[in-house]
């Protein structure tokens, strides 16, 4: 099981940025999947998360109408779309596979390496 | 929204020894199936977070029978039994149960 995310970048407060989430080893479109952040040194940060059964989608509310989460099944990978940055959104950035049933979810059992997200000018 | 609190939040330990880290929510993490929905996760130093125990006392795949969850409703817990140089890290619970999740602000776990 792999999961790889790409797309981290430094951006200008108030630009986008794409982050993909490469999964290898298991069925993707069996679980549901997270995206969680860690800004420079602080915890863990739940961002968004997608089901796996009818593919809805929750947001926290620090991101909500400026993020959204995708998947490709037939590509096996995972986005977030980041809109309208700001300098708290500059975190590095981990996708996760979970499972959930049906609106709970738990058992994120394997994890990206992560990828930074810098929001500055 | 769920809170999620930890306790302590600083935690040096003997090599050997035991340890405990609590974690309480501001609800309860209880399901109408039966499951608390609460998971434990570790992170090391330059890591990306590895999951310890899900659903309030399942360890995961790969996890040393030294290291238990227990616990249910509001009130959690996270036991290693004999501590080891290589459990130093960032220990930090999270509630499933309703969106958004949630995590505690972490447990620093260190070897004195």
């Amino acid at each position: 099981v792999q999961l790889l995310e790409s797309g981290g970048d430094l951006v200008q407060p108030g630009g986008s940025l794409r982050l993909s989430c490469v999964v290898s080893g298991f069925s993707f479109s069996s679980y549901s999947m997270i995206w969680v952040r860690q800004a420079p040194g602080k915890g863990l940060e739940w961002v968004s998360d997608i089901k796996s059964d009818d593919g809805r989608t929750s947001y926290a509310d620090s991101v909500k109408g400026r993020f959204t989460i995708s998947r490709d099944n037939s590509k096996n990978t995972l986005y977030l779309q980041m809109s309208t940055l700001r300098a708290e959104d500059t975190a590095v950035y981990y996708c996760a596979r979970g499972y959930c049933s049906p609106n709970a979810c738990y058992r994120y059992d394997y994890w990206g390496q992560g990828t930074l997200v810098t929001v500055s000018s | 929204d769920i809170v999620m609190t930890q306790s302590p939040l600083s935690l040096p330990v003997t090599p050997g020894e035991p340890a405990s880290i609590s974690c309480r929510s501001n609800q309860s993490l209880l399901h109408n199936n039966g499951h608390n929905y609460l998971d434990w996760y570790l992170q090391k130093a330059g890591q990306s977070p590895q999951l310890l125990i899900y659903l309030g006392s399942y360890r995961a795949s790969g996890v040393p029978d030294r290291v238990s969850g227990s616990g249910s409703g509001t009130d959690f817990t996270l036991k290693i039994s004999r501590v080891e140089a290589g459990d130093v890290g960032l220990y930090y619970c999270m509630q499933g149960l309703q969106t958004p999740p949630a995590f505690g602000p972490g447990t620093r776990l260190d070897i004195k």
